[in-house]
């Protein structure tokens, strides 16, 4: 169980381009989203906490209006990165709570890796 | 290990050993505390947890030893493996804030 999904894996594209990731929490409902961005050889870094029904917190020195999140139903978080550049290439994964857990883990998705021409 | 600016801490155990993987984490208010591993182009896969009121839990082939006094987290794999080769992050928790990640440490089994 806790299965979470995300897509694409895989994304190469030209500088300027806007490029949408899902996330999908496949056998349980998320009302916690996490999104997460990480440089090679680096550990995690949280990006956004995505709220079902309410707008995402942002981490210190993450550009909201860059990395749109998008959390419209339970079982999805979409993030968007608005005109890409070849700094935004890097691995994002994504990350759900199952709700009204308390000291429970994290499941993630597999990531996507993005690559800006 | 510790992190030393972006190089990645490794391990390398021989096929058979037993692996002893540390974290050192900063929050002495953390209640609850997680292993993952991930291996190269995947997400993190969720290992072993502990909470704050143990100091030792056991798994599959797996242990994390708790230390609260000194801040410290273990994770100890018997008779490692090559499926057991990935980078392992330990991860706090302050109770239900987010999770704060360790640096990682790349685990490599030798045959």
């Amino acid at each position: 169980g806790a299965v979470v999904s995300q897509h694409p894996s895989w994304v190469i594209c030209k500088s300027g381009t806007s490029v949408k990731i899902e996330c999908r929490s496949l056998d349980f409902q998320a009302t916690t989203m996490f999104w997460y961005r990480q440089f090679p050889k680096q550990s995690l870094m949280l990006m956004a906490t995505s709220n079902e029904g309410s707008k995402a917190t942002y981490e210190q020195g993450v550009e909201k209006d860059k990395f749109l999140i998008n959390h419209a139903s339970l079982t999805l978080s979409t993030l968007t990165v608005t005109s890409a550049h070849p700094e935004d290439s890097s691995f994002y994964i994504c990350s759900a709570l199952t709700p009204g857990t308390y000291n429970q883990p994290q499941h993630f998705g597999d990531g996507t890796r993005l690559s800006i021409l | 290990g510790e992190s030393v600016g972006l190089h990645l801490p490794t391990l390398s155990v021989q096929e058979g050993d037993n692996s002893i993987i540390n974290c050192a984490y900063s929050n002495s208010a953390s209640d609850y505390f997680i292993w993952y591993k991930q291996e190269s182009g995947k997400g993190p896969q969720f290992i072993i947890d502990i909470r704050s009121n143990m100091d030792k839990r056991q798994g599959q082939r797996v242990t994390v030893l708790l230390n609260k006094t000194v801040k410290h987290l273990s994770l100890q794999i018997a008779a490692t493996q090559p499926g057991d080769s990935a980078v392992y992050f330990c991860a706090e928790n302050n109770y239900g804030q987010n999770f704060v990640f360790g640096p990682g440490t790349r685990l490599s089994v030798l045959p």
